[in-house]
């Protein structure tokens, strides 16, 4: 199957840091990516959807100004957090998509856990 | 009400034990089914797909009853690597993913 690699796995930062996320489909052209969160002992909860070179958009609750998403080309999206807090803390993961509207496959990266401190 | 709702768990069973995941979904419009297992600290992983007159894959069995708006997911002789957490995921075509809550499954020696 496909493969999307997240970079970093993991990262512990200071309350205040940015940190940026990076989303890479290996071998297909991603017209969409997914952020997720996922908080311990809770299921993956949407953030926001990307496509290829648009604004990203957001799921309600979530601080665009906050999480920063670039999707600039086809392969590559990139979720900042900036000055990030403790309740940032959590497992984020992101997907990708070949095919605009999205059906029926995405595609996992392995997660990034950002601990902040 | 939740978009997905999920069995809470956990579910603890022997090797060897048939168990069933339920799962109820509120959009109407919904029209692609899937089931995920999530191993800990990792991401999820597509298990099957869910059609309107059910499939099986090995030992999984996956139900869809659109008129119910209800998913299940059989597993026989479970085995200890079946240990995860499986999730519900619902799209509605065009838009996102979503999750439900997940249920925890033990297989226990």
């Amino acid at each position: 199957g496909a493969v999307v690699s997240q970079h970093p796995s993991r990262v512990i930062c200071k309350s205040g840091t940015s940190v940026k996320i990076e989303c890479r489909s290996l071998d297909f052209q991603a017209t969409t990516m997914f952020w997720y969160r996922q908080f311990p002992k809770q299921s993956l909860m949407l953030m926001a959807t990307s496509n290829e070179g648009s604004k990203a958009t957001y799921e309600q609750g979530v601080e665009k100004d906050k999480f920063l998403i670039n999707h600039a080309s086809l392969t590559l999206s990139t979720l900042t957090v900036t000055s990030a807090h403790p309740e940032d803390s959590s497992f984020y993961i992101c997907s990708a998509s070949d095919r605009r509207p999205v059906q029926e496959t995405q595609y996992f990266g392995p997660g990034t856990r950002l601990l902040v401190l | 009400r939740k978009e997905v709702e999920q069995d809470p768990g956990p579910f603890n069973v022997p090797e060897g034990a048939t168990v069933a995941f339920n799962c109820t979904y509120s959009n109407s419009a919904s029209q692609s089914f899937f089931w995920y297992r999530q191993d800990c600290r990792k991401e999820p992983k597509l298990l099957m797909s869910v059609y309107s007159s059910g499939n099986e894959d090995g030992r999984f069995t996956a139900q869809l009853n659109r008129a119910s708006q209800y998913i299940s997911l059989l597993i026989r002789d479970s085995k200890l690597s079946d240990s995860a957490t499986y999730l519900c995921v619902v799209n509605v075509y065009g838009q996102n993913f979503v999750f439900g809550p997940g249920t925890r499954l033990s297989v226990l020696p």
